[in-house]
């Protein structure tokens, strides 16, 4: 989607492995986002930033990091996988007076 | 805690078919509501965004409603079509950083 990045678009991690996911925004946008998303469960939020140097806690934060050193971009990083950290990760931004952006995803399995 | 609930969860209409998707919320205090669609497979793509001081925007054949007193709002697609299948969700924002709750979605099937 224009306006927010995600990198990589799939990825397969052994469990314990770790690993980083990029969000890059172009947007100027102070608020990011990252979510889950599974079968049945809908789009779960993770972790949040409302600026560059934030970040918050989400609904599911157990299991993942998150850094925002600059404002275009919120990281997501995974220390030690595990396969219930299979899923679809979604990053968004938001200005916080419109709606909000999302990157196209990013496909994570774990084995 | 904002809890967003979608219904039905799944919908199946023939080609032609004026259309209702629901959205239910429970915390009125929201900034905006917004709809999205969702192809398998794919991110989500902004629909029609209602900021709080609104009762509904319009886009082509869709038209989102907004009732903040009742925790409701309704996604109408008129004279549907194959091309709009997809899961539709809906998002409400509230409290101090704008974060976007969601319901699990409406899958919806247009058959020809």
């Amino acid at each position: 989607n224009a306006g927010v990045t995600q990198t990589p678009k799939f990825r397969v991690l052994k469990t314990g492995q770790s690993m980083t996911l990029l969000c890059a925004q172009d947007m100027n946008h102070e608020y990011m986002y990252w979510y889950r998303q599974d079968p049945g469960m809908g789009l779960r939020l993770i972790h949040y930033s409302v600026g560059e140097g934030t970040t918050a806690k989400g609904e599911v934060p157990d299991g993942y990091n998150v850094s925002r050193l600059k404002k275009q971009n919120f990281l997501l990083g995974l220390e030690s996988a595990a396969p219930s950290q299979t899923s679809v990760y979604f990053c968004a931004n938001s200005d916080g007076l419109g709606g909000y952006t999302f990157g196209s995803g990013t496909r994570l399995t774990v084995v | 805690k904002q809890e967003v609930t979608q219904i039905p969860a799944a919908l199946s209409v023939p080609e032609g078919e004026n259309l209702v998707l629901n959205c239910s919320f429970t915390d009125s205090a929201i900034y905006n509501l917004q709809w999205f669609r969702q192809d398998p497979g794919k991110g989500l793509t902004s629909l029609l965004l209602i900021q709080s001081s609104q009762r509904e925007q319009t886009s082509g054949r869709l038209n989102a409603s907004l009732d903040k007193s009742s925790g409701r709002s309704t996604l109408y697609i008129a004279a549907s079509q194959p091309g709009d299948s997809a899961t539709y969700l809906c998002a409400a924002s509230s409290g101090g950083s704008y974060i976007p709750t969601f319901g699990r979605g409406t899958s919806l099937i247009v058959h020809p």
